[in-house]
């Protein structure tokens, strides 16, 4: 299995502009996460989906974010406009639920934005 | 509000040595808690899971405790190496709180030769 893949792992991008991160989950995993993580404030859970249907979007910082899961093995976090404090590291996960209810996370490598 | 704590100092020690990492947390109740390793420029990787009627777990040269009484847990490495050299971040977890883990900020570790 080729891991979380995401894309693009780099983007630069100028204040105002519209931003579209993807993730392709692992292969059987029901759960899907995106994390943003600066230096200050560390991983931030933003949204997560549970087969294919958001579960609980409060992380989202405003309405300029959103995400969609169109089919399990697919989903993107968008940003319209985008502004200088978005730029961040953006990692998408993906998990299985053990039989007990924990979660094990799979991250892919990372989207860092930095927006102009 | 919930607060997970790790120290944000990074912490060097000598190879062979034992590190000892702290993840300490308030207002919360987790059903467990996780480990992870992050190297520069990747994705967090899972290391270790224990849960709240768990002591102690145990994983090659890693060893995690966890003391819902303190609301803290330890991670060890021991006979550290330099390529044990990276951030480990703890994470939280309840079962009733749909899967959603909470990480810490993570403390670098720097295993000098």
């Amino acid at each position: 299995d080729a891991g979380v893949i995401q894309s693009p792992r780099h983007e630069v991008t100028e204040m105002g502009q519209e931003v579209t991160l993807r993730c392709k989950p692992i292969s059987g995993h029901n759960s899907l996460f995106w994390y943003r993580q600066t230096m200050m404030r560390g991983l931030e859970l933003l949204i997560y989906f549970n087969n294919n249907v958001p579960i609980d979007d409060s992380g989202m910082p405003e309405d300029r974010f959103s995400a969609k899961m169109p089919n399990a093995s697919f989903s993107t976090l968008k940003i319209q406009p985008s502004e200088p404090r978005d730029s961040a590291v953006y990692f998408c996960a993906s998990s299985r639920t053990l039989g007990s209810g924990a979660n094990v996370l799979t991250f892919g490598a990372g989207s860092r934005l930095t927006v102009l | 509000s919930q607060k997970i704590e790790q120290n944000s100092e990074a912490l060097n020690i000598q190879e062979g040595k034992t590190a000892t990492l702290t993840c300490n947390y308030t207002n919360y109740s987790p059903a467990y808690l996780q480990w992870y390793r992050q190297d520069p420029g990747r994705g967090p990787v899972f290391l270790l899971l224990i849960r709240e009627n768990e002591k102690e777990k145990r994983k090659e040269r890693l060893k995690v405790t966890f003391d819902t009484t303190l609301k803290q847990s330890l991670f060890h490495i021991t006979a550290s190496q330099p390529a044990d050299s990276a951030t480990y971040l703890c994470a939280l977890g309840r079962n009733n709180a749909g899967n959603m883990l909470t990480f810490g900020g993570g403390t670098r570790l720097m295993v000098k030769p």
